[in-house]
């Protein structure tokens, strides 16, 4: 069974760029999940998705920042644009309706704004 | 605010040496428990979890936790480590039959063979 991928692995670009992540979670899992690490903090949650609708973004830092999961498959984050502060570690998760623990997570996109 | 507090941000052992991990959150409600591990270039793994019953919990690789409601703590245990174990570990809660995971800071353990 195919896991939580996501591209790209690493992403660095300037400050002011457009940045697209995108996040292919195991098939079958409507739960969809948007982590960050920053450097040196706690990993923070950023939103969810069920199927394609947002259940939560609470976590999402600013309007500079947009998620979407047309059709309730793969889902994108764009940062736009980019700062600073947005550089860390991006990581997607995946779980199945109903069972709202142990989500699977994929091996994060590395995001450096310079 | 809930939080999620782990004691140490560096470990070194030795092989063999015994393990324990500290945990403690800082919520009063129903909450799920999680031990995460990621080894060096790989994905966040689930280690362990535990929603309710038996209080300590037996995960993968010879991992165990234990949750003490008293001291609001998840404290994970390995008796005897190896060089493999080598990795970044994570406590992360959730509460109530909320989604969202809320993670402490973690523990980067290090193994010198």
């Amino acid at each position: 069974e195919a896991g939580v991928t996501q591209f790209p692995s690493h992403s660095v670009i300037e400050k002011g760029q457009t940045v697209t992540l995108r996040c292919d979670p195991i098939s079958g899992h409507d739960n969809l999940y948007w982590y960050r690490r920053v450097m040196g903090k706690e990993i923070k949650f950023l939103l969810h998705f069920v199927k394609e609708s947002k259940q939560d973004e609470s976590g999402m830092p600013n309007n500079r920042f947009l998620a979407e999961r047309t059709g309730g498959t793969y889902s994108t984050l764009k940062v736009q644009p980019a700062e600073l502060e947005d550089s860390g570690v991006y990581f997607c998760a995946s779980s199945q309706v109903g069972r709202p623990i142990g989500p699977f997570f994929g091996q994060g996109t590395r995001l450096t704004v310079v | 605010a809930q939080s999620v507090s782990q004691h140490n941000h560096h470990v070194i052992l030795s092989e063999a040496a015994s393990l324990e991990l500290g945990c403690n959150y800082s919520y009063g409600g129903t909450v799920n428990l999680f031990w995460y591990v990621q080894y060096p270039g790989q994905h966040l793994q689930l280690l362990l979890k535990y929603f309710s019953g038996d209080p300590l919990v037996k995960g993968i690789k010879g991992f165990e936790a234990e949750f003490i409601k008293s001291k609001f703590s998840f404290n994970l245990r390995k008796p005897s480590v190896q060089w493999s174990d080598t990795a970044e570990y994570f406590c992360a809660v959730n509460l109530d039959s909320n989604y969202q995971l809320i993670w402490g800071a973690g523990t980067k353990l290090i193994i010198k063979p």
